[in-house]
Formats: structure tokens, C-alpha cells, sequence
């Protein structure tokens, strides 16, 4: 089955600064690649997403890249501000059989 | 937002006991999900559901068991209570246009 990692598991950035979070997957089947943030005490929420006929998609300060050839996509956030703190996840799906996850990213942004 | 409600939100319960999760979706969306998050692990499927009365295993199904009689609810049921499955458990539902997939708020389970 699908295999989602994710590193690295902790980053810390400066207010202003980009943060960039990688994963791979395992399954050249996967056409469907999702980020969450996770804030404490909810339920992840869809920040972007990118399908595997699109190398790279924008939303704001946010971007998020896809290498189908190597499995690997990354997110992408710029001018990072406070309120990006929370845990970010990634995961990779093919048509309706559930994503699976990375372990999660926490990021924390530094004053 | 696909108005995803989870209840209970939170639930202590006594080691063999039974315990059901519900799900509800607003959206009348097709498949729907049952996860469990734990730290160090992430978000992991448990089951998930495709349609009424059409079911799944995910990676960690063992010792759950789900139930879909309408497209609106999805059940989690626990038949015998472990510690092992103190855990958050998140259900989510996905877009029937795409794969854009929503989660609920979920469920803190202990236990005891």
C-alpha cells in the first residue's frame, strides 16, 4: 500500500522567513496530494492540494510542488506569520480509497 | 467546511466495553472515512465507506467495525473496548466532484 514521509517532523522559522516542508510517497499510482494544518484541538483543514497532471500550484503565501518522476512533493510557505503555527500534514490518495498521511510537521514560528 | 459533526466529542469508558462513534455529514457526499490519530503515528484509516452498506478496512482496522445505513451517518464501533484505542478519532467525508476531503472536529476516547 501507500507510504507517506514527511520531514522534517519539527521546524522552527523566524517571523518573515519561508518554511519549506518535503514528503515522498510510494505508490506511482497516487494522483492526489493534499496538505493540513492541524491547529490544537481541531480537526485538519485543507490548506491546498495539487493533482498529479500539474507540477505546481499557488495560493498566496502558500505554493506547493510535485515531481511525479522522483515521488516527492513540498509545501511552500512565505513570509511566514504567527499564525502558521500548528502541525502541517501532507498525504497522497488514488481515487477514493482514503488518504494516507505523513506523521506531521510541527512548525513554530519565532518572534 | 462540509458540515461534518462528530459526536460524542469526548468519552472515558472502561476497558471491554462497547463504544459507538457517530458520524454525520450535511453534504450527501459518497465516501466517507473513519481515522484515529495518535502521537508519533499521524492520521491513520481505519475503515472507510463508499457508499450505504458498502465498507472498507484501512490500515488499522482491527478491532473496529463500521456501519453505513444512510448516506448522511457513518457509525465506528469499538465491540470490546481496549487501552490501546485511547486515542483521537477523526471521521471525514469526501467531495463528490473531487478528492477534496473534510474532516469533523473529533473524538477524544479514553481508555480506562
Amino acid at each position: 500500500g501507500e507510504n507517506v514521509e514527511q520531514h522534517p517532523s519539527t521546524l522552527s522559522v523566524q517571523e518573515g522567513d519561508s518554511a519549506v516542508i518535503k514528503c515522498t510517497y510510494s505508490d506511482s499510482a497516487s494522483n492526489y496530494f493534499p496538505w493540513y494544518k492541524q491547529e490544537l484541538g481541531k480537526g485538519p483543514q485543507l490548506i491546498i492540494d495539487i493533482r498529479s497532471n500539474v507540477g505546481e500550484k499557488k495560493d498566496q503565501r502558500i505554493a506547493v510542488t510535485l515531481n511525479k518522476t522522483a515521488k516527492h512533493f513540498s509545501l511552500h510557505i512565505t513570509e511566514t506569520q504567527p499564525e502558521d503555527s500548528a502541525v502541517y500534514f501532507c498525504a497522497a490518495s488514488k481515487n477514493g480509497k482514503g488518504i494516507i498521511f505523513g506523521k506531521g510537521t510541527r512548525l513554530h514560528i519565532l518572534p | 467546511d462540509a458540515g461534518i459533526t462528530q459526536s460524542p466529542r469526548h468519552k472515558v469508558t472502561e476497558t471491554g466495553t462497547p463504544v459507538t462513534l457517530r458520524c454525520h455529514q450535511t453534504e450527501n457526499h459518497r465516501y466517507m472515512y473513519w481515522y484515529r490519530q495518535d502521537p508519533g503515528h499521524g492520521l491513520r484509516l481505519i475503515h472507510y465507506s463508499y457508499g450505504v452498506k458498502d465498507t472498507d478496512k484501512g490500515e488499522v482496522s482491527d478491532g473496529y467495525s463500521v456501519s453505513r445505513s444512510k448516506t448522511e451517518d457513518f457509525l465506528l464501533t469499538l465491540e470490546s473496548a481496549t487501552s490501546s484505542q485511547t486515542s483521537v478519532y477523526f471521521c471525514a467525508s469526501e467531495d463528490n466532484s473531487g478528492n477534496t476531503i473534510y474532516f469533523g472536529e473529533g473524538s477524544w476516547l479514553t481508555v480506562v
